[in-house]
């Protein structure tokens, strides 16, 4: 099973460039989340999803939007980078509101 | 933000050696995960403590939440190479495991 996908792996941006960084899940997920990590902070949550046509935002929603059309697919969208935006993302998927999130590979970016 | 700190920050001891990490908040939490992390990897689910006092084992992993749901402790006895990474504590928030609360992590060495 491939679980949770993101791409790309690595990116770098230039300031002020948008791009839209991609998750998708083969597991049936109803619950998706965003989340970056920085050293020495931990996983913080940016944008969450309960199912499809449902987000709301998590403890660091600025500069970031998400969307979810489908169950599978939940991209967060960065709409003009920042420097502060250099983080690594995580994109998790879990069945339940108890159950195991299950993340991905992580997406690590850099904005110069 | 429902802050959980965890510690120590560092950890580094022989194998054989016992260990705890602790995570604490103010807040509390309807069910509390620990998650391992390996380099370049997203985080992987331990285990998920949801009854305040509850106590699970899982092989020489032994882990505790707190009676008020507010702390939670990780005890490994015989502490082995293996068990190198990095750990973290999240608080589930408002809708569950979608909605976590990271601890800052403990990055465990253990030298053989």
């Amino acid at each position: 099973n491939a679980g949770v996908t993101q791409t790309p792996k690595f990116q770098v941006l230039k300031t002020g460039q948008s791009m839209t960084l991609q998750c998708a899940q083969d597991m049936n997920h109803e619950y998706m989340s965003w989340y970056r990590q920085d050293p020495g902070m931990g996983l913080r949550l940016i944008h969450y999803s309960v199912g499809a046509g449902i987000t709301d935002q998590g403890e660091v929603p600025n500069g970031y939007n998400v969307s979810r059309s489908t169950t599978e697919d939940f991209p967060l969208r960065l709409l003009s980078a920042a420097p502060s935006q250099t983080s690594v993302y995580f994109c998790a998927s879990s069945y339940s509101s108890l159950g195991e999130a299950f993340f991905g590979q992580g997406t690590r970016l850099t904005v110069v | 933000t429902q802050l959980l700190e965890q510690s120590p920050q560092f950890l580094s001891i022989q194998e054989g050696e016992n260990l705890t990490v602790y995570c604490n908040s103010s807040s509390v939490f309807s069910s509390l995960q620990w998650y391992r992390q390996e380099p370049g990897e997203g985080p992987v689910l331990l285990v998920t403590v949801v009854t305040g006092g509850e106590v699970k084992k899982l092989k020489r992993l032994t882990f505790q939440f707190g009676d008020a749901r507010k702390d939670s402790s990780l005890h490994i006895t015989a502490a082995q190479p293996g068990d190198t990474g990095l750990y973290l504590c999240a608080g589930a928030g408002k809708t569950g495991a979608n909605n976590l609360f990271f601890g800052t992590g403990t990055r465990l060495t253990v030298i053989p």
